[in-house]
């Protein structure tokens, strides 16, 4: 069965800092693979995913199938980035989705 | 507006009493699922429905019922709650079950 991993549960950076989000996965063949982050108070929503290939709120991220991974990044952390992020992972044709256990993120003044 | 709405989102109940949490999505989205999400374990799935009538088990299906009798609809029914049901559950709804959209969360606590 598939399987998320998001081996760090917390991560805290400076402002103007950059962040790193690992994300591992362990499928054999080509799943599609999804970052969505919960802010305080607010419910869970999907940030970006990796066949759209684009940049959101300056969140890039790269599937590296040989790694099997899909690591979050950003060059400037800024406070309204304090958030919940969670990896999740698709195989094809299965409506399932399953998730990392999540890494909260604290970017610091 | 389009959304994923849940009720109630906060209950407190005792042991065995019978439960049910509503989801609701005015997006005509074929697929649903429940969650929950409880600290160091992240989000785990314990029910989807590709569809009205068609339903089956996520990871964490034991003690939790559901029904898709309606598109729009898909309740969440603890037929004997325990207290390691305790727990913040999310409902979520897609057109396809990858860009899932979620509700506002029910956190509830079983005595």
């Amino acid at each position: 069965a598939q399987r998320v991993t998001q081996p760090e549960k917390l991560l805290s950076v400076f402002k103007g800092a950059p962040v790193e989000l690992k994300c591992n996965y362990s499928y054999s063949g080509s799943p599609e693979l999804f970052w969505y982050v919960q802010y305080s108070r607010q419910r869970l929503q999907l940030l970006l995913r990796h066949i759209s290939r684009e940049s959101i709120k300056g969140f890039t991220a790269d599937l590296n199938k040989g790694e099997t991974s899909f690591h979050l990044k950003k060059p400037f952390a800024q406070e309204e980035d304090s958030a919940m992020y969670y990896c999740a992972l698709k195989v094809p044709n299965d409506y399932k989705l399953s998730f990392g256990a999540g890494t909260t993120v604290t970017v610091r003044a | 507006e389009a959304q994923v709405t849940q009720n109630p989102r906060y209950l407190i109940t005792v042991t065995g009493k019978k439960l049910t949490v509503t989801c609701s999505q005015n997006m005509n989205h074929e697929y649903m699922s429940w969650y929950r999400q409880d600290p160091g374990l992240g989000l785990r799935q314990i029910y989807y429905s590709m569809n009205v009538e068609v339903t089956d088990k996520g990871d964490v299906p034991e003690g939790y019922k559901v029904s898709r009798k309606e598109k729009r609809n898909f309740p969440l029914i603890l037929e004997s709650p325990s207290p390691n049901q305790t727990s913040l559950y999310f409902c979520a709804s897609s057109l396809r079950a990858g860009v899932q959209f979620f509700g506002p969360g029910t956190r509830l606590t079983v005595l």
